[in-house]
């Protein structure tokens, strides 16, 4: 398997544009995660999907983003309108649900280097 | 709610030196604990993670950590450190989703 595939590696947008990252995770994985890292914050969780439901969205910094799962294969996090203190690392993860949820470590995406400009 | 506190923010060392990257974590639950390495410009990798059994987890790349349920700690430990170790290390947490530290940058030198 490829692992986690994210695309763009890098995006550069201007104020008020609607950006779309798109991520594909690992074949047959159930779980899937939307991170987000900049220095002052570090690592937040997003969103994240469980069989393509989105289960959380509380780190979901406010309404212009939003986030999809239309099937197994695919997912996209859309920021409308883009605003500069968005720029940041986008990380996309997968990981698969053995017994007890968490017990399995996740999958990373090479991530998607936004700058809002 | 589960949380990770990484102490230190960046640990300088020479190179074969040994090193520990020390991580505290709070949960309610039973937990499982991991280490992430994170080199520039790459997404994270783990290292290794405990899950239940042996309270010493060894991991890839020589690194072993050690499970301290009285002390709420997983602290991460190499013997003998290299230059291509200099990268960002993560600890975190998971119940259903995972938690993350604020990370430490471990700088090899030579």
């Amino acid at each position: 398997d490829a692992g986690v595939i994210q695309s763009p590696r890098h995006e550069v947008t201007e104020m008020g544009q609607e950006v779309t990252l798109r991520c594909k995770p690992i074949s047959g994985h159930d779980y899937l995660f939307w991170y987000r890292q900049t220095m002052m914050r570090g690592l937040e969780l997003l969103i994240y999907f469980n069989n393509n439901v989105p289960i959380d969205d509380s780190g979901m910094p406010e309404d212009r983003f939003s986030a999809k799962m239309p099937n197994a294969s695919f997912s996209t996090l859309k920021i409308q309108p883009s605003e500069p203190r968005d720029s940041a690392v986008y990380f996309c993860a997968s990981s698969l649900e053995r017994g007890r949820p968490g017990n399995t470590e996740a999958f990373f995406g090479q991530g998607t280097r936004l700058t809002v400009v | 709610a589960q949380s990770v506190t990484q102490l230190d923010s960046q640990v300088p060392v020479f190179e074969e030196a040994p090193v520990e990257l020390r991580c505290n974590y709070s949960s309610s639950v039973s937990v499982y604990l991991f280490w992430y390495v994170q080199y520039p410009n790459q997404g994270l990798q783990l290292l290794l993670k405990y899950l239940s059994g042996s309270t010493l987890v060894k991991g890839i790349n020589g690194f072993e950590a050690e499970f301290n349920k009285s002390q709420t700690s997983f602290h991460l430990r190499k013997p003998s450190v290299h230059i291509s170790d200099t990268a960002e290390y993560f600890c975190a947490v998971s119940d259903y989703k995972l938690i993350f530290g604020s990370g430490t940058r471990l700088l090899v030198r030579p």
